[in-house]
């Protein structure tokens, strides 16, 4: 069972489209962080969001998290062909240190 | 750069052999996590260290341990290797507990 399940697994939309990628749980969470991995790297973090309702916002990429601390969302305005990659989402166990990982969104951007 | 080091690259080894994974943590960063990544399952959480000691414990088969050397790099052996154990092996630190965490470039394990 995936304790953080992310939608849609895979996207391919063109250069200049918006979009929206998800993370739903439904264990509550104190933090959650979005990590972008591109081919032949490790995960990067993005951002982390700890407060129910928080919104963050890097450059193109919004960010915000659920009232209820249980799901997340990233929406990027304009997407550019260097925004391909696999978006991952992490939270933090609250009963131990775990950070675990949902299965990504594999976000493909066509010139 | 992260400043995560993670050695070797690549490894290439037959069933039934046993290997070593390193990983050097940024400076200053006291935890360490090893993650298992293969296509079907995603990034897999095996097991976290913080300052020498085990803090975390992931669905890490018996055939794998780990353990964090008193200047905080650490080592990943993966014994009795099977064919479902390549994938790409990575290594995160953080300065504390559920911090960021800063991964290196994963060590590409082919079991043949």
């Amino acid at each position: 069972t995936q304790l953080l399940e992310q939608s849609p697994q895979f996207l391919s939309i063109q250069e200049g489209e918006n979009l929206t990628v998800y993370c739903n749980s439904s264990s509550v969470f104190s933090s959650l962080q979005w990590y972008r991995q591109e081919p032949g790297e490790g995960p990067v973090l993005l951002v982390t969001v700890v407060t129910g309702g928080e919104v963050k916002k890097l450059k193109r990429l919004t960010f915000q998290f659920g009232d209820a601390r249980k799901d997340s969302s990233l929406h990027i305005t304009a997407a550019q062909p260097g925004d391909t990659g696999l978006y991952l989402c992490a939270a933090k166990m609250n009963r131990d240190d775990k950070i675990i990982f949902g299965k990504g969104t594999r976000l493909h951007i066509l010139p | 750069d992260s400043g995560v080091t993670q050695t070797p690259k690549h490894l290439i080894t037959a069933t039934g052999q046993r290997v070593t994974l390193r990983c050097s943590p940024r400076s200053g960063d006291l935890s360490v996590y090893w993650y298992q990544q293969s296509l079907d399952q995603g990034l897999q959480f095996l097991i976290q260290y913080y300052n020498g000691e085990e803090r975390a414990k992931g669905n890490i088969l018996e055939r794998f341990s780990a353990q964090q050397f008193p200047d905080l790099h650490s080592e990943l052996n993966l014994s009795s290797l099977e064919l479902g154990d390549s994938a790409l092996y990575f290594c995160a630190s953080s300065r504390s507990f559920g911090e960021k965490l800063f991964f290196g470039s994963g060590t590409q394990l082919s079991v043949l």
